[in-house]
Formats: structure tokens, C-alpha cells, sequence
């Protein structure tokens, strides 16, 4: 069964502290996909990033396809980052579908 | 900007019910997904369709069906309501097929049965 696995479970932070999240793939993906998802809301889209690196503002995402696994490192980190990051993966066995990670919950604290 | 909407976006339905799901895009993407969302098992997809007039059944496609009447409309249809289908339900649209994980959800559907 193909499985994405997130580390840590829970993170608690102090505002403008720096966090790395991790995401690692039961099988070679080239497909990954990071989510942000407020308390019951919607997820949204951060990053693509299929591999090497990727920025958007103070998120940088890597993937080492080789190593199966992606991270997510969020800078200067705020209090509005709390929330779920979700990874995601191509399913291997169907090109529609797309495999989640159960994510990791960040806590900014002021 | 992508735009996925659903409604209802709360729901209590009795149990042996019938409960209907709406989601609307206007990303003009071919494919869309539900998914429900309960502590401890992430997110789960239920059923699919890469097109107008398909519907396939994902992971957990039991007590539930899929209808896809247009390339704008996916409803979720629960002929039967049950307690242990009390969740948040996801739709998104996706871009086609071919191993692009990108997808655009939509603000999401608590249900409650009783």
C-alpha cells in the first residue's frame, strides 16, 4: 500500500522561529504537492515542487526524489502560519489520484 | 483564480436519510474529487470522475454515489444516511490526469447524523 508519512505530528512554535517538516513517500514519486489547511477550512495550495527546491515567500520546499522525501521549511514563522500542512503524492497505480499525509499541526505562539 | 464552492456547508440529516452534496467549479478542469476528512484518518477519497458523465469509486466508495451532470457539477449523494458518515467532505478539481497532484479544494461540507 502506498503510504505518506509527516513528521513531526505537532509542532509548537514561538513567533520567528523557523520550521522544517518532513514527508516521506513508501515509493519514488514525481509528484508532491504541499497543502495548508486552517481549522476547518479549506485546504490550500503552497507548493508544487516535483523535485530540487522551491520557494514562495518564506515557504521553501525540497525534494530528493532519490531519498523519498520532501520538506517544508516555513521562515520566520507567524502566528497566522497555525494550522495543518498536508503532503501530497501521486498514486502510482492511477494517474487521477493523489495520496494525502494525515499532516502535521503547527502552533505559533505570540 | 480557481474556485471550487460547495453546499450545503453544514448538514443534519436523520439516519436512513437522504443526503445530496453539491460541488460547483469554475476552473473548467476536467477532473473532480470527494473526500471526507475525520481525525485520524486524514483524508479519504470517496469517489471521482475525470469528466462529465463519469464516476468511479475511490477508497471508500461504499454508502456512497457519485452523479457528474456537467463539467461544472459533481454531487455526492448518501441514499441512506448513517452515523459513521458524520464527517467534513471535500470536493476539488484537479487538472487532467497524467500525474499532476495539484489540486483546488473547495471550503468544505460538515455533516452531522443523528
Amino acid at each position: 500500500e502506498q503510504q505518506v508519512q509527516q513528521s513531526p505530528a505537532s509542532l509548537v512554535l514561538q513567533e520567528a522561529e523557523n520550521a522544517e517538516l518532513q514527508c516521506s513517500f513508501s515509493i519514488f514519486t514525481n509528484q508532491v504537492q504541499w497543502f495548508y489547511q486552517r481549522p476547518g477550512g479549506r485546504l490550500v495550495s503552497l507548493l508544487y515542487n516535483p523535485s530540487g527546491t522551491k520557494q514562495s515567500g518564506r515557504l521553501t520546499s525540497t525534494t530528493v526524489i532519490k531519498e523519498r522525501r520532501s520538506s517544508l521549511h516555513i521562515s520566520s514563522s507567524q502566528i497566522t502560519d497555525s494550522g495543518t500542512y498536508l503532503c501530497a503524492m501521486d498514486d502510482d497505480t492511477n494517474a487521477y489520484k493523489v495520496i494525502f499525509g494525515k499532516g502535521t499541526h503547527l502552533h505559533v505562539l505570540p | 483564480e480557481a474556485a471550487v464552492t460547495q453546499s450545503p456547508r453544514n448538514k443534519v440529516a436523520v439516519t436512513g436519510g437522504k443526503v445530496t452534496l453539491s460541488c460547483n467549479q469554475t476552473n473548467n478542469h476536467n477532473n473532480m474529487y470527494w473526500y471526507r476528512q475525520d481525525t485520524g484518518h486524514g483524508l479519504r477519497l470517496i469517489h471521482y470522475s475525470y469528466g462529465a458523465g463519469s464516476t468511479e469509486k475511490g477508497d471508500i466508495p461504499d454508502g456512497y454515489k457519485a452523479s457528474r451532470p456537467s463539467q461544472e457539477n459533481f454531487s455526492l449523494i448518501l441514499e441512506l444516511a448513517t452515523p459513521s458518515q458524520t464527517s467534513v467532505y471535500f470536493c476539488a478539481s484537479g487538472v487532467p490526469g497524467g500525474g499532476n497532484a495539484e489540486q483546488f479544494f473547495g471550503p468544505g461540507t460538515r455533516l452531522t447524523v443523528l
